[in-house]
C-alpha cells in the first residue's frame, strides 16, 4: 500500500545547527503535504502547509524563517529548521495527500533533539 | 475553547471491556470527522473515518452529532493491542487541514 517515509527518523543535534527532515511519498503522488509537531502528551500542531511548486502556507505563531519547507517534487517534502534551539525539540510529522484519491498519508515521524 | 476537546483519560480497562470515547469540536462548518490511534512514539493511524448516520467497524463503532459537535467512539471487547491513545480529529472545512485532539489514552489490562 502506499507508504510515507520520512528521514531522519531520529535526529540529535547541537544548538545553532540546521537540520533538514524529508518527507517522501513511494508510490503515489502528493500536490499538498503537511508539517506537524508534536510536544510531549499534547496534541499534533499543524505548523505548515507545503504545496508542490509553491510557497508553503504556515500557521499562525510558526516563523517561516525558521521552518523552511521546499516541494520541489511531487513526491518530496523537506522541512529544515535553522539555528535550532532547545525549545525546538519535539517529534515531527508529515502527511501527505495523494493527489489521485484525496487519501491522507502519515509519515513515520522524526524525533529532533537539540541540545 | 479549544477547536477540538477530548478526555485525555487515561481508561484503564480489563480486558473484554466495552469503553466510549466522547471529543466534542468548535468549527460548525467542519465536515469530515476521524478517529485516528497512535502509539507511543509513532505515527497516528487512521482507526476509521465518522459519518453522519454513524458507522462500525468490527469491534469499533463511530458516532456523529451534528447538532451537538460531538463524535464518539465505542470498543467493545477490549484487546490488551487497543491499548493506545486514540486521536479525535477534524478537518478545518477549508484547505484539507486537520485538527487533532490531544487523545484519550486506553490502557487494557489483563
Amino acid at each position: 500500500g502506499a507508504v510515507v517515509s520520512q528521514h531522519p527518523s531520529r535526529v540529535i543535534c547541537k544548538s545553532g545547527t540546521s537540520v533538514k527532515i524529508e518527507c517522501r511519498s513511494l508510490d503515489f503522488q502528493a500536490t499538498t503535504m503537511f508539517w506537524y509537531r508534536q510536544f510531549p502528551k499534547q496534541s499534533l500542531m499543524l505548523m505548515a502547509t507545503s504545496n508542490e511548486g509553491s510557497k508553503a502556507t504556515y500557521e499562525q505563531g510558526v516563523e517561516k524563517d525558521k521552518f523552511l519547507i521546499n516541494h520541489a517534487s511531487l513526491t518530496l517534502s523537506t522541512l529544515t529548521v535553522t539555528s535550532a534551539h532547545p525549545e525546538d525539540s519535539s517529534f515531527y510529522i508529515c502527511s501527505a495527500r495523494s493527489t489521485n484519491t484525496g487519501e491522507l498519508f502519515f509519515g513515520e515521524g522524526s524525533r529532533l533533539t537539540v541540545l | 475553547r479549544k477547536e477540538v476537546e477530548q478526555d485525555p483519560g487515561p481508561f484503564n480497562v480489563p480486558e473484554g471491556a466495552t469503553v466510549a470515547f466522547n471529543c466534542t469540536y468548535s468549527n460548525s462548518a467542519s465536515q469530515s470527522f476521524f478517529w485516528y490511534r497512535q502509539d507511543c512514539r509513532k505515527e497516528p493511524k487512521l482507526l476509521m473515518s465518522v459519518y453522519s448516520s454513524g458507522n462500525e467497524d468490527g469491534r469499533f463503532t463511530a458516532q456523529l452529532n451534528r447538532a451537538s459537535q460531538y463524535i464518539s467512539l465505542l470498543i467493545r471487547d477490549s484487546k490488551l493491542s487497543d491499548s493506545a491513545t486514540y486521536l479525535c480529529v477534524v478537518d478545518t472545512g477549508t484547505a484539507s487541514k486537520l485538527t487533532f485532539g490531544t487523545g484519550t489514552r486506553l490502557q487494557v489490562t489483563l
